[in-house]
């Protein structure tokens, strides 16, 4: 069983260009988290999604970041008019199912580059 | 507000050595806790993870952590380090809704 897949390992973008990072869960997995890690720092709770469902946005800035998870293929974070600050590893986790589970699988990251 | 403290930013311990990664954490409730390890270029691995009953909680690649309520921590522990063990770990608690909060990691060196 596969584990959870992201894509591409690392990204450089120049400021103001669009980033796209790809997440695939495991098998059977309906549940997808973002996380940011920013230098020095532990990673950051952004968003958590189901299929077609965006259950919690909190942690997302208000612009120009947008995520999804469709019926048919990965989730998608998108990063508009990317800037310097947004250089950082993102993470994606996902899980059987929220509620009691908890039990998060996390893929290797996408290490996005802002020059 | 929910937080999690890992005093130690970097360890270095021998081989063979005892290891002992402190965390303290901040939480309105009863908190679910969790360990994870990060190797360079790589995602998370769950180590180990408490939700209630036994204090003492064992985990994988021979680690265990213990939740001290009054103390609000969760210390790990390993009693023999091995030079595979060198990693990154993150300590973590929640979930607050839908979020789980993370220190900022005890990067472990291993010393031959």
């Amino acid at each position: 069983n596969a584990g959870v897949m992201q894509n591409p390992r690392h990204l450089v973008r120049r400021r103001g260009q669009e980033a796209r990072l790809r997440c695939s869960p495991m098998k059977g997995h309906s549940h997808v988290y973002w996380y940011r890690q920013l230098p020095e720092e532990g990673l950051k709770f952004m968003v958590y999604l189901q299929k077609e469902n965006i259950i919690d946005e909190s942690g997302m800035p208000k612009e120009r970041f947008s995520a999804e998870f469709p019926k048919e293929g990965p989730s998608i974070l998108r990063i508009q008019q990317v800037v310097r600050g947004d250089s950082a590893a993102y993470f994606c986790a996902s899980s059987p199912k929220g509620g009691s589970s908890y039990e998060q699988y996390f893929g290797p990251g996408t290490r996005l580059t802002v020059t | 507000a929910q937080s999690v403290t890992q005093p130690d930013i970097h360890i270095t311990v021998s081989e063979g050595a005892s290891l002992e990664l402190r965390c303290n954490y901040s939480y309105g409730a009863t908190p679910y806790l969790f360990w994870y390890v990060q190797s360079p270029g790589q995602g998370l691995q769950l180590l180990l993870k408490y939700f209630s009953g036994d204090t003492l909680v064992q985990g994988i690649k021979g680690f265990e952590a213990e939740f001290k309520r009054s103390q609000s921590s969760f210390n790990l522990r390993k009693p023999s380090v091995h030079w595979s063990d060198a990693a990154e770990y993150f300590c973590a608690v929640g979930p607050t809704g839908n979020q789980f909060y993370f220190g900022t990691g005890t990067s472990l060196t291993v010393i031959p």
